[in-house]
């Protein structure tokens, strides 16, 4: 079975800016949640979809939403970007919720 | 709040040795609890994880151990590899509606 996979890799935006990223979960799994990592804070929760329904939401300010589609398919949003969004974006997919999560590669993100 | 913590960022361990990962929660309700190992440019990989009705799992070189008293658990690795270097997260969660917290992360060398 192909792993997590999400696009792009990298990305370079400049501050007040929009982003999409977007990450496609492994086959079957309906599942995903996004996380934010940055160097030394490990890993911070954004979001958690399950069958197109957000079921849980981070601590982050409301710059940051997400979706997710009828194939599972999930895509995050950052609006009006700041120096601070600079990061490493993870999506990770499980079958169901409270299962084993499984992560992509991640998006790499650099505001200037 | 931290709810997980992993106090060592770093560790260095000769090949061969025992490489001892600790992580520590203070969330009472957590009852399940994962290991993931991140090489630099990959997203994290799914290593080990343990339910608190067990006190002990292991899996090939990798064995986790669960203190539900003292809240604490570890990951043992035996024996060290080079290919084994890399950042250990540790993570939790309960069995209600709730994410996966993740700990800060542990920088584990192992050296030849």
């Amino acid at each position: 079975k192909a792993g997590v996979t999400q696009t792009p890799r990298y990305l370079i935006k400049t501050r007040g800016q929009q982003v999409t990223l977007s990450c496609s979960p492994i086959s079957g799994h309906r599942s995903v949640s996004w996380y934010q990592q940055t160097p030394g804070q490990g890993l911070q929760f954004l979001f958690e979809y399950f069958s197109e329904t957000q079921r849980n939401k981070g601590n982050f300010p409301g710059r940051f939403s997400g979706r997710q589609f009828s194939n599972s398919r999930s895509e995050m949003n950052v609006s009006t970007l700041e120096l601070g969004d600079s990061a490493l974006y993870l999506c990770a997919s499980s079958p169901n919720v409270q299962e084993t999560q499984y992560f992509g590669p991640g998006t790499r993100l650099l505001v200037l | 709040d931290q709810q997980v913590k992993q106090n060592s960022p770093s560790l260095s361990v000769q090949e061969g040795r025992i490489s001892i990962l600790n992580c520590d929660y203070t969330n009472s309700m957590f009852d399940y609890f994962l290991w993931y190992k991140k090489y630099p440019a990959e997203g994290p990989t799914f290593l080990i994880s343990i339910s608190s009705i067990k006190d002990k799992n292991e899996d090939g070189r990798f064995t986790v151990f669960l203190n539900k008293s003292a809240k604490h658990l570890s990951l043992h690795i035996v024996p060290s590899q080079p290919g084994d270097s890399a950042v250990y997260f540790c993570a939790a969660r309960d069995s209600g509606n709730t994410p996966l917290v993740f700990g800060k992360g542990t920088r584990l060398s192992v050296i030849a």
